[in-house]
């Protein structure tokens, strides 16, 4: 199985501050690689997919980058919304895997 | 719209079974592929496998192989999901997630069921 390793785990942040988490998968995934945010009542809704594509509705702050085996998400200005807790997912292969997440907190 | 409607919280005993579904609407049931999850709380999520509407084909996860059992009831476009011989380990909150392709961006996710597995 392909294991993605994120980073930070926890995000101290200020509200308009500009963040980046990161993704190590632990062999190359080909950009197959997508992110969600989660919310303290557990919905899961998706952000981004195949590295850098903007799924439909997301904010225009949401951004993702990569290549090979290293991914980022970049919120470019924190909204109150944006606190929750995010994850990385490959799909280049069975079984698709997730990061361990981070939790962006209000600082 | 996608609707995902997963079924209630679960308190069950070690050693039994429980069944979850996750009934839909909102797109073609019978030509898209249900995925489920399992997220321990605090913990990251794991992808257990997925069903095939159209024909029942399934593909596991190897570590939930002989402990999840997904089906599917096409007339009700409802999927579920069978959790056998259950021990603490198995508390979690469990998700589904369809797809048109297999294991693509899962785009829609159900509420969750919370699975408690206590004597």
């Amino acid at each position: 199985d392909i294991q993605m390793t994120q980073s930070p785990s926890s995000l101290p942040a200020s509200l308009g501050e500009r963040v980046t988490i990161s993704c190590r998968a632990s062999q190359g995934i080909s950009n197959n690689l997508n992110w969600y945010q989660q919310k303290p009542d557990g919905t899961i809704k998706p952000l981004i997919y195949y590295t850098s594509n903007l799924q439909s509705g997301v904010p225009s702050r949401f951004s993702g980058s990569g290549s090979g085996t290293d991914y980022s998400l970049t919120i470019s200005s924190l909204e109150p919304e944006d606190f929750a807790m995010y994850y990385c997912q490959q799909d280049a292969s069975f079984p698709p895997t997730f990061g361990s997440g981070t939790k962006l907190e209000i600082k | 719209q996608v609707k995902l409607q997963q079924s209630g919280a679960e308190l069950v005993k070690p050693g039994a079974s429980v069944k979850l579904s996750c009934k839909t609407s909102g797109y073609t049931f019978s030509t898209s592929y249900m995925s489920w999850f399992k997220q321990i709380p605090g913990q990251s999520i794991e992808w257990i496998g997925m069903i095939y509407a159209g024909d029942g084909g399934t593909g596991y996860n190897q570590k939930f192989k002989g402990k999840a059992t997904l089906t599917v009831d096409t007339s009700s476009s409802t999927a579920y999901m069978d959790l056998s011989s259950l021990t603490t380990e198995d508390s979690a909150v469990y998700f589904c997630s369809p797809t048109t392709e297999g294991i693509s961006l899962f785009a829609y996710w159900g509420q969750g069921t919370l699975v408690t597995v206590s004597s």
